[in-house]
């Protein structure tokens, strides 16, 4: 099984702000790498695919980065409504996710 | 607009069984292979179950293999997951979500289950 590792489990950042999530593969996953938003008592939302690829109607403030193991999801300008936890997935072999990063209000 | 709606969740005993169905629209069914992944209370998402578009190839994680058994009716435009032999680890909401190009694109608004005695 590949095993996905989030970090940090929490980030605190204020509106306005930059924020960086990482998210490390136990091997490569080439670009079949997926980050996905979800907020309290919501469905999780599908953001990034192919590692770098914004799904429809995702904000331009949102982009991802990486391949083989290493991948990051940046969010240039944080708004209120991005407060939230944020699932990276591998999907290369099987579909395994991370542990999930909390976005807090700082 | 595409949509994907879950049922059957619920409060069950230990050994005990339901079936989840998952009623789609807004997308040609059969061209999509579907999925379902659960997230236990406060815990993070986990991959259970998919199947191929025309339903000849099922895929199952570790954990559940043997107990839980996807289907799909491309005439109704429906998932289901038979779910027996249930233990307390399966308490989870359980999510129906479209396999677009690998990852899962779409989801529901899921379904509790909930095992206890």
């Amino acid at each position: 099984e590949i095993v996905m590792t989030q970090s940090p489990a929490t980030l605190s950042v204020s509106p306005g702000e930059r924020a960086t999530l990482s998210c490390r593969a136990s091997q490569s996953v080439s670009s079949k790498l997926a980050w996905y938003q979800q907020k309290p008592g919501q469905a999780p939302r599908l953001l990034i695919y192919g590692a770098s690829t914004r799904a429809t109607g995702v904000p331009a403030r949102f982009s991802g980065s990486g391949s083989g193991t290493e991948f990051t999801l940046t969010i240039s300008s944080l708004q209120s409504e991005d407060f939230a936890v944020y699932y990276c997935q591998q999907y290369n072999k099987w579909w395994t996710f991370g542990q999930g990063t909390k976005v807090e209000i700082k | 607009e595409v949509q994907l709606v879950e049922s059957g969740g619920g409060l069950v005993q230990p050994g005990g069984s339901l079936r989840l169905s998952c009623a789609a629209s807004g997308f040609t069914f059969n061209n999509y292979d579907m999925g379902w992944v659960r997230q236990a209370p406060g815990k993070g998402l986990e991959w259970v179950s998919a199947i191929s578009g025309s339903g000849g190839s099922t895929y199952y994680a570790d954990s559940v293999r043997g107990r839980f058994t996807i289907s799909r009716d491309n005439s109704k435009n429906t998932l289901s997951l038979q779910v027996d032999s249930l233990r307390a680890a399966d308490t989870a909401v359980y999510y129906c979500a479209r396999n677009g190009g690998g990852t899962f694109d779409y989801w529901g608004q899921g379904t509790l289950v909930t095992v206890s005695s």
